[in-house]
């Protein structure tokens, strides 16, 4: 069964590093999302993105991230300068059309910035 | 804006009893409603869905029907298992659009005992 990937799985890095998190989603859905979990707190929407372009973004999607879909198959959230609240589970998912709403999630890349 | 509540936990149950995990909305418009399972160390998979009032959504022995009279989403499980044992997210999605993103609840953590 197709799935959304996830690539590191635990990223360690120091406060103001740039770092990127990697994603796979499955390879003929259309919408592009991330999502982040502070540890113990509930999942927030981060960013939408569908048709090489960014469709929506919460307000912590801020200034220092990015998202790029550099090739048919990766899809990418950049950090410009990590600081200590950036550290949370970050989860990729990916929908098929207009018509299906579910969304199906990657295993998350846990992110501790120190 | 769109919202979700959760009810609270821990629930801890024995095993075979019954569950039940309220919860409720407010949205504007006819949002799908989902509900999210998180095992340990494990990313968000998806339970079950309902996209309109009255859908009754199942799977693994989990139900919830879309209550439109009462914007309620509550999960039920005639008799739960130890391998139930996660947390569990509610969750909506405004119907249309490029974004479609999730609104999650802040999560129910259920331990089921033997």
């Amino acid at each position: 069964e197709p799935e959304v990937t996830q690539t590191p799985s635990h990223q360690v890095t120091q406060m103001g590093q740039e770092v990127i998190l990697r994603c796979v989603p499955i390879s003929n859905h259309l919408y592009f999302y991330w999502y982040r979990q502070i540890l113990g707190q509930k999942v927030e929407f981060l960013v939408s993105f569908y048709n090489n372009e960014i469709s929506e973004k919460s307000e912590i999607f801020d200034d220092q991230f990015s998202v790029e879909r550099p090739d048919g198959s990766n899809f990418t959230l950049k950090i410009r300068s990590t600081k200590l609240e950036d550290s949370a589970m970050y989860f990729c998912a990916s929908r098929f059309t207009d018509n299906s709403y579910e969304q199906y999630f990657g295993p998350g890349t846990r992110l501790t910035v120190t | 804006g769109n919202s979700v509540t959760q009810m609270e936990g821990p629930v801890t149950l024995s095993e075979e009893a019954f569950l039940t995990i309220n919860c409720t909305y407010t949205a504007t418009g006819y949002p799908s409603l989902f509900w999210y399972v998180q095992y340990p160390g494990e990313g968000l998979q998806l339970l079950l869905k309902a996209t309109k009032a009255d859908d009754k959504g199942s799977n693994k022995g989990f139900e919830a029907t879309y209550r439109k009279e009462t914007t309620s989403f509550h999960l039920e499980k005639g008799s739960v298992q130890v391998s139930d044992s996660a947390v569990y997210f509610c969750a909506l999605s405004d119907r249309g659009g490029a974004t479609n993103k999730l609104i999650f609840g802040t999560g129910t953590l259920l331990a089921v005992q033997p």
